[in-house]
């Protein structure tokens, strides 16, 4: 069975840097983009970009771009998602998910992580 | 940007309903729009693909419709498990969107 298995939950403090990871198995790891996806506490989901590990291509949503950094190891089937320098406002869960293609340039996440938490406080 | 704008963002239903939520995309995107269920401290799932595919091993009293601006979703008689918070999501060029969420609650 297809699976995402996140890194668990991180507390940092602002300013401090951080690289969360989405192990995937199960599937052919180069052959589908990976979305990051967050949600705030209480709040509805933000796409924030993708990447292909099978060439490491990445796009961004305009929102996330120069915020965060995506990239992913293929050897190891392992995505991640970087901070330089944290903000509390970037308290939240994470997810990641892959992206299956449907009809016509359709993409849908027909798998997700568990999430991870990142609480950012002084 | 496209933008999606879904509606009503929460409402009240009661067991055996017929629940109806709209997404409308600011330009046309065909048919490229699904539809999610979230439950509280999980991840979303997959419910509809391409407006009104049926994610395999989703209940057939969920349903999509819906092309260009204006989608549906609807629930056809309302279960204890369905109450949760449903999204939108279209995707334009690789370039994705979530609707607001329409959080469905008991009645």
């Amino acid at each position: 069975e297809v699976q995402l298995v996140q890194s668990g939950a991180e507390v940092k403090k602002p300013g401090e840097s951080l690289k969360i990871s989405c192990k995937g198995s199960e599937y052919s790891f180069t052959s589908y983009w990976i979305a990051w996806v967050r949600q705030k506490p209480g709040k509805g989901l933000e796409w924030m970009g993708i990447i292909y590990p099978g060439d490491s291509d990445t796009r961004y949503s305009p929102s996330f771009q120069g915020q965060v950094t995506m990239s992913a190891d293929k050897s190891i089937s392992t995505a991640y998602l970087q901070w330089s320098s944290l903000k509390a406002s970037d308290t939240a869960m994470y997810y990641c998910a892959r992206l299956s293609e449907g009809d016509g340039y359709n993409y849908y996440f027909d798998y997700w992580g568990q999430g991870t938490l990142v609480t950012v406080s002084s | 940007d496209i933008q999606m704008t879904q509606s009503p963002s929460s409402l009240s239903a009661s067991v055996g309903d017929r629940v109806t939520i709209t997404c409308q995309a600011s330009q046309d995107i065909s048919n490229y729009l699904n539809w999610y269920q979230q439950k509280p401290g999980k991840a979303p799932k997959l419910l509809i693909y391409d407006a009104s595919n049926l994610e395999t091993g989703v209940p057939s009293r969920f349903s999509g419709s819906g092309s260009g601006t204006d989608f549906t979703f609807t629930i056809s008689s309302l279960q204890p498990e369905d109450f949760a918070t449903y999204y939108c999501q279209q995707s334009d060029n690789l370039l994705l969107t979530f609707g607001g969420g329409t959080k469905v609650e008991i009645k």
